[in-house]
């Protein structure tokens, strides 16, 4: 059965420093993987998503992850860190059927 | 596109009663829908998967005599949590799947709360 695994449940970057957001995955075939993003009281947005073909997925609002098989992960990153990014982060994987599982997500701050 | 949409966004109710979640897919067809809980600061817990015009299947340790799933149209999925209790009070996410892809599109959420 699949599993994701994010490291830190809190990540606090200035604004304007680089933003790294850790995912490490568990799947027993190839995975879809996802990255989603949620503002209070509020639903999920997909930010991108890994399928097929390039490993270095560019999503919405300048953020970008890197599926890399060897090491099971799929870290999210940011070059420049804006007050506007802090919110929930989760990482989620799917084993190409209908069931999506979520990490615990990472709570990301922005300091001014 | 792929817009979901989830009435009403938040609801408080007595111990006892009964209340129900819709979720509409607004710009496109969801052949599967999908039922979340999500408490305070907490991940998304799949509850169950419906698909059109069948039974809902329920994730272990779901009470489907409990939460009470409907999907009577490609549009629209209802979840009726019956009987409430206020450890039922939480976060309730819809989502929707085409079934062209494995992409499922997420609705706001609606925040229960049983007194």
């Amino acid at each position: 059965a699949q599993s994701v695994t994010q490291l830190g449940s809190h990540v606090s970057v200035s604004e304007g420093a680089l933003v790294l957001l850790r995912c490490n995955y568990s799947s027993s075939v190839p995975p879809y993987l996802f990255w989603y993003v949620q503002y209070p009281n509020q639903g999920l947005q997909l930010l991108l998503k890994y399928t097929t073909g390039a490993t270095l997925v560019k999503g919405i609002n300048g953020f970008e992850a890197e599926f890399k098989k060897s090491e099971t992960s799929f870290h999210l990153t940011k070059p420049s860190a804006h007050m506007s990014d802090a919110a929930e982060y989760f990482c989620a994987v799917s084993e190409r059927d209908d069931k999506i599982i979520f990490g615990k997500g990472t709570r990301l701050h922005i300091l001014p | 596109g792929a817009v979901v949409s989830q009435h009403p966004s938040w609801v408080i109710c007595k111990s006892g009663t009964s209340v129900k979640i819709e979720c509409r897919s607004l710009d496109f067809q969801a052949t599967t829908m999908f039922w979340y809980r999500q408490f305070p600061k907490q991940s998304l817990m799949l509850m169950a998967t419906s698909n059109e015009g069948s039974k809902a299947t329920y994730e272990q340790g779901v009470e489907k005599d409990k939460f009470l799933i409907n999907h009577a149209s490609l549009t629209l999925s209802t979840l009726t949590v019956t009987s409430a209790h206020p450890e039922d009070s939480s976060f309730y996410i819809c989502s929707g799947e085409t079934g062209a892809s494995y992409e499922q599109y997420f609705g706001p959420g609606t925040r229960l709360t049983v007194t």
